[in-house]
């Protein structure tokens, strides 16, 4: 298997232009989760799918972000309008089933610089 | 509010030598303790899961240890290698598939 695919591996852009990223979990794992990392904050759980649906999203910052999950390949989290503050690296991870269980996989991250 | 402190910040050894990272946290009502890898750049990689029922798990020169009551686990190392330099994160699930991450060890392994 592939891993967790994330795309973009890096994203440069101006404040107040959207910003997507892209993930690709494992083939068959239920769950998908957006991490993000940052020197001041360390990682930080932003939002978790379970079978394509949101379960908790306490952890995204603002109304700016947004995340979906059309179906069980493919994820998005999106910042609109993006900000410098968002400057971070975004994790997207899966795990087989819920992570009381199992390990939990990582994508390489998208590293977002917004200026 | 759970809270993973790890202890030291950063680490340098000489290679061969057996290390000790420690991880502590607030509440010790978790499910589970991950141990995982970061090398830069990259994701991280899951090291080790210890369940709140059990005391320690093993894969090949690492080995981790949990005292759920005292809110501590160590990752121990043995013979260390270069190739375990990297930055070493403990994770502790409290509810709701939701893990709460230390800042890190930040390990070099000198030749």
């Amino acid at each position: 298997d592939a891993g967790v695919i994330q795309s973009p591996r890096h994203e440069v852009t101006e404040m107040g232009q959207e910003v997507t990223l892209r993930c690709k979990p494992i083939s068959g794992h239920d769950y998908l989760f957006w991490y993000r990392q940052t020197m001041m904050r360390g990682l930080e759980l932003l939002i978790y799918f379970n079978n394509n649906v949101p379960i908790d999203d306490s952890g995204m910052p603002e109304d700016r972000f947004s995340a979906k999950m059309p179906n069980a390949s493919f994820s998005t989290l999106k910042i609109q309008p993006s900000e410098p503050r968002d400057s971070a690296v975004y994790f997207c991870a899966s795990s087989p089933h819920s992570p009381t269980n199992e390990k939990l996989f990582f994508g390489s991250g998208t590293q977002l610089s917004v200026l | 509010k759970q809270e993973v402190t790890q202890i030291p910040a950063a680490l340098s050894v000489p290679e061969g030598e057996n290390l000790v990272l420690n991880c502590s946290f607030t509440d010790s009502a978790i499910y589970n303790l991950q141990w995982f890898r970061q090398d830069p750049g990259k994701g991280l990689t899951s090291l080790l899961l210890i369940q709140s029922s059990q005391r320690e798990q093993t894969s090949g020169r690492l080995n981790a240890s949990l005292d759920k009551s005292s809110g501590r686990s160590t990752l121990y190392i043995a013979a260390s290698q270069p190739g375990d330099s990297a930055t070493y994160l403990c994770a502790v699930e409290t509810s709701g598939s939701r893990l709460t991450f230390g800042e890190g060890t930040q390990l070099t392994v000198n030749p």
